[in-house]
Parts: structure tokens; C-alpha cells; sequence
């Protein structure tokens, strides 16, 4: 079964904070993802990376980073937690270069307040 | 830009009748994957079907059906006979294929909130 898994379902922070959401996916895929999900503005796109130590932006990079180490793993960072970054954060993966292949796995999700 | 609609942000509707989410995209490229995914109560997303841009044909599965429509841009997603347990947030997605290797993030439209009463 494909698996992708988030460090934490919940997480609380205070503003200032440095925040790391870990991602880790077992199906050796090349393409990782991070997500924010808020309500009535569905899914956009943070960061993405399509190999180990690349990563690109996505629509809303601003107050995030990200790293990727290792194939199976890919952080986003929070360099200073504000009060509009709570959301719901989602991470996905997906196969490289196989045309038929694009569709995305997501994990379940870390909900992130930040007070 | 590409860019997806959802026009319904919520519908409810009784067990058993059948429910149409409609999905409207907007693309330049001539090469483009349609998603559906299904984000139950539990949040995680789930994936339902892949639609490429060069093949229209419908698709049935069980339940669900998908009519994709190039003339009109729509990827529009039927549920006959809805059960309560279809009750979620389906998500309507776009992918350009000519950034290359699928290694681009989806578009999402916002979501239809399907309630399914008992």
C-alpha cells in the first residue's frame, strides 16, 4: 500500500517560533510536495522538489523553506511561526518522468496553530 | 494561468439520489491531466481518477462516473444512488504535463462539501 506520513496530526506553536513539518514517504517516489489547506481557498501549493537537495516554489512560498536530505523525506520549515500561518498542512508524493503516472499521495495531514 | 472552479461550495442531497459535482478548468497547454479526489471527515485525500487531456471518453466506476468535456473545459463527477458515506469534500485538480515529468504541483479548485442525509 502506498504510504506517506506526517510527523505530528496537531501541533501548537507560539508566533516566533521555528517550526519543522516532517514528511516521509514509502514508495520510492522522486516528486514530494507541501500543501496549505484553508477554508474556502482549498489546496496551494508551498514547495515542491522532484529530487534529493532540489526543491522549487510553488504559489505561496513566502515565510517557508523546505529540505530534502534524503529521497524518502521532505521538511517544510517554518523559519518564524505568525499567527497566519495556522492551517492545515498536507504532504504528497508522485512518480517522475512516467507520463501516465501524475497522480499525487497524500498524507493525513499536521494541523498547525499558531497563537 | 491554469485554474480550476468549483462552483458549488456545498450540496446536500437525500440517500440515494444521484449527485452531479461539476468541475470548469482553464489551461493554455495542449497536454493536461483532470484529478478527482475525495477528502472524507479524517482529512486525508484520497485519489480518484486521472483524466488526460487527449482522451475523452467517460469513465464508470461502480458508483462513480466522470464525464469529461473538451468544448466545454469541464471534468464533471456523478455519484448514482449516494450512500451516506460518500459524504466528504471532493476536490476537482489540474496538472500541466509540459513542465516535464509530473514534477509540478496540482491546481485545485476549492472543493464541493457533498452531505448525504439519511
Amino acid at each position: 500500500d502506498v504510504k506517506v506520513t506526517q510527523s505530528s496530526r496537531y501541533l501548537v506553536k507560539r508566533t516566533g517560533e521555528k517550526v519543522f513539518l516532517e514528511c516521509v514517504q514509502d514508495m520510492d517516489h522522486e516528486n514530494m510536495f507541501w500543501y496549505r489547506q484553508d477554508p474556502g481557498l482549498g489546496l496551494r501549493l508551498i514547495y515542491f522538489s522532484y529530487d534529493v537537495k532540489m526543491k522549487e516554489k510553488g504559489d505561496i512560498p513566502e515565510g517557508y523553506s523546505v529540505s530534502r536530505e534524503k529521497k524518502e523525506r521532505f521538511s517544510l520549515i517554518l523559519e518564524s511561526a505568525s499567527t497566519n500561518q495556522t492551517s492545515m498542512y498536507l504532504c504528497a508524493s508522485s512518480m517522475h518522468g512516467d507520463l501516465s503516472s501524475y497522480e499525487q499521495y497524500f498524507g493525513p495531514g499536521t494541523r498547525l496553530t499558531v497563537t | 494561468a491554469q485554474k480550476v472552479t468549483q462552483a458549488q461550495t456545498e450540496i446536500s442531497v437525500v440517500e440515494k439520489e444521484d449527485v452531479t459535482l461539476d468541475c470548469v478548468y482553464e489551461t493554455r497547454d495542449t497536454t493536461y491531466y483532470l484529478f478527482w479526489y475525495k477528502q472524507p471527515p479524517s482529512g486525508e485525500l484520497v485519489f480518484l481518477i486521472r483524466r488526460n487531456s487527449f482522451d475523452e471518453q467517460n469513465e464508470i466506476s461502480g458508483r462513480y462516473s466522470w464525464n469529461f468535456q473538451k468544448s466545454t473545459s469541464s471534468f464533471n463527477f456523478t455519484i448514482t444512488a449516494s450512500q451516506v458515506v460518500d459524504s466528504a469534500v471532493y476536490f476537482c485538480a489540474l496538472s500541466e504535463a509540459e513542465s516535464g515529468g509530473g514534477a509540478d504541483g496540482l491546481t485545485f479548485g476549492k472543493g464541493t462539501h457533498l452531505i448525504i442525509q439519511p
